[in-house]
């Protein structure tokens, strides 16, 4: 099962909004509503941050957002802030064969 | 209050084995699936496997299927990966994850390394 596919890297200025792309197939996102995403600080845990395409965990800012078109899935951080610098993992469920799969990761800068 | 702790980790030869053990607490261990998710160095999130939380259903990457084990000790809260025939592209930083939903990671351990090189 390949990863998906996402850009290496976007940056922004503080205050703007990015989107982080998420790619897959029809074997995996563009067959399931079950995508989430990850936030991870270097040298942290990962965080999750959006789970089942759209919905935050509690605690987690309303500055996250999630969405899915197709076979691709997006991340868009809205209001963009010094401590959204990271990295950023999308994962989506890929069947009972493959389950799980990762997206290659994104590096977030705030510029 | 949450917490996952890794421990077992550490330096094997290529072929070796290793078996990784996660302290779980803070919550109702059995009525949540746990999976292991690495990282190698400066590399990306990979999930290497999956296990119910009854213990009866347990999934793998294509990666470590055949080579990797999965299990849990509901009497001790502990979830467990044993690894073996192990080769230098196992190595890395394994963490331990709750699963929210099942396939959701909502909590992370901090990480174990695993070394693999002669």
């Amino acid at each position: 099962q390949s990863a998906l596919t996402q850009p290496a890297s976007v940056s922004g200025s503080p205050g703007q909004s990015i989107t982080i792309s998420c790619t897959g197939s029809s074997s995996d996102v563009g067959s399931y509503n079950l995508v989430s995403w990850y936030q991870q600080h270097p040298d942290k845990a990962p965080k999750l941050i959006i789970y089942e395409v759209t919905k935050r965990p509690s605690g987690v800012s309303n500055r996250f957002s999630g969405s899915k078109s197709g076979n691709t899935a997006s991340l868009t951080l809205s209001g963009l802030q010094a401590e959204d610098e990271a990295d950023y993992y999308c994962c989506s469920y890929a069947g009972p064969n493959a389950y799980l799969v990762f997206g290659g990761g994104t590096k977030v800068t705030v510029l | 209050e949450v917490q996952l702790l890794e421990s077992g980790g550490g330096l094997v030869q290529p072929g070796g084995s290793l078996r990784l053990s996660c302290a779980a607490s803070g919550f109702t261990f059995i009525n949540y699936a746990m999976s292991w998710v690495r990282q190698a160095p400066g590399k990306g999130l990979e999930w290497v496997s999956l296990i119910s939380g009854s213990g009866s259903d347990t999934y793998y990457a294509q990666s470590v299927k055949g080579r990797f084990t999965i299990s849990r000790d509901k009497a001790n809260n502990t979830l467990y990966l044993q690894m073996n025939s192990l080769r230098v592209e196992d190595t890395g930083v394994y963490y331990c994850a709750k699963g929210l939903h099942r396939i959701y990671f909502d909590y992370w351990g901090l990480g174990i390394l695993v070394s693999v090189s002669s």
